[in-house]
């Protein structure tokens, strides 16, 4: 079974400031994909970034990157430089493959940014 | 182009009633997934298609829930004799496909009140 953990229900950053969401998963898949997706009010789910577990280098995308730490079981999502519209729910994610394709997700970050 | 489209994007029904919910995916995109948020439960996978066969059906709660998928296109979630605990908001995401693409793009949901 997978298990995503996210421990932070809510965070206040100050705007332009860089803020660190944490996530850290349990499985017993070989080969797995880990994920950011972020909700705003409106409810859509919005795909940030995706870390395949064997790749060798952190993914970035712009502004977002992924901490993936292998041996700690650890996916943080850093965002660099925030913006106000960067305020929405964050939930992290992840899949096996090979019969497991489903994603998993936290119970996700609530985040503000405060101008 | 187009994203992945619901409908209806909000609906209310009586208590033991039946109810069908529509997802569109993205054209060409041959994996579809559906799952649901509700705050007591947070984001829970329910059905995975590949093409029209579903090999992962693990997450459906009870047998009032059945999925179908034609044409390997549109998929519809039905719901037979509702309860209260079904209200949630109904979420379906597709890929490119299931077994090596990466990331899953959402549609709106649709939300789904059991009066």
């Amino acid at each position: 079974a997978q298990k995503i953990t996210q421990t932070q229900p809510g965070m206040f950053v100050q705007e332009k400031e860089a803020v660190t969401l944490d996530c850290t998963y349990d499985t017993s898949d070989p080969s797995y994909g880990l994920f950011w997706y972020k909700q705003p009010s409106s409810g859509e789910m919005i795909f940030l970034i995706y870390q395949g577990s064997y790749d060798q280098q952190n993914a970035t995308e712009g502004r977002y990157s992924l901490n993936f730490q292998k041996a700690r079981k650890s996916a943080n999502l850093v965002i660099s430089a925030s913006q106000l519209g960067d305020s929405a729910m964050y939930f992290c994610a992840m899949r096996g493959y090979f019969g497991n394709e489903k994603l998993t997700f936290g119970t996700g970050t609530r985040l503000t940014i405060i101008p | 182009g187009a994203g992945v489209s619901q409908s209806p994007s909000n609906k209310v029904t009586e208590k033991g009633k039946d109810v069908e919910l529509r997802c569109d995916p993205i054209s060409g995109h041959t994996a579809l997934y559906w799952y649901r948020q509700s705050l007591g439960q947070g984001l829970e996978f329910l059905i995975y298609f590949q093409g029209n066969s579903a090999p992962d059906k693990s997450g459906l709660p009870s047998d009032r829930f059945s999925a179908e998928r034609t044409g390997g296109s549109v998929s519809t979630l039905t719901i037979q004799r509702t309860q209260q605990e079904d209200s949630a908001v109904y979420l379906c995401a597709s890929s490119l496909d299931g077994l090596s693409s990466y990331e899953q793009y959402f549609g709106p949901g649709t939300r789904l009140t059991v009066t």
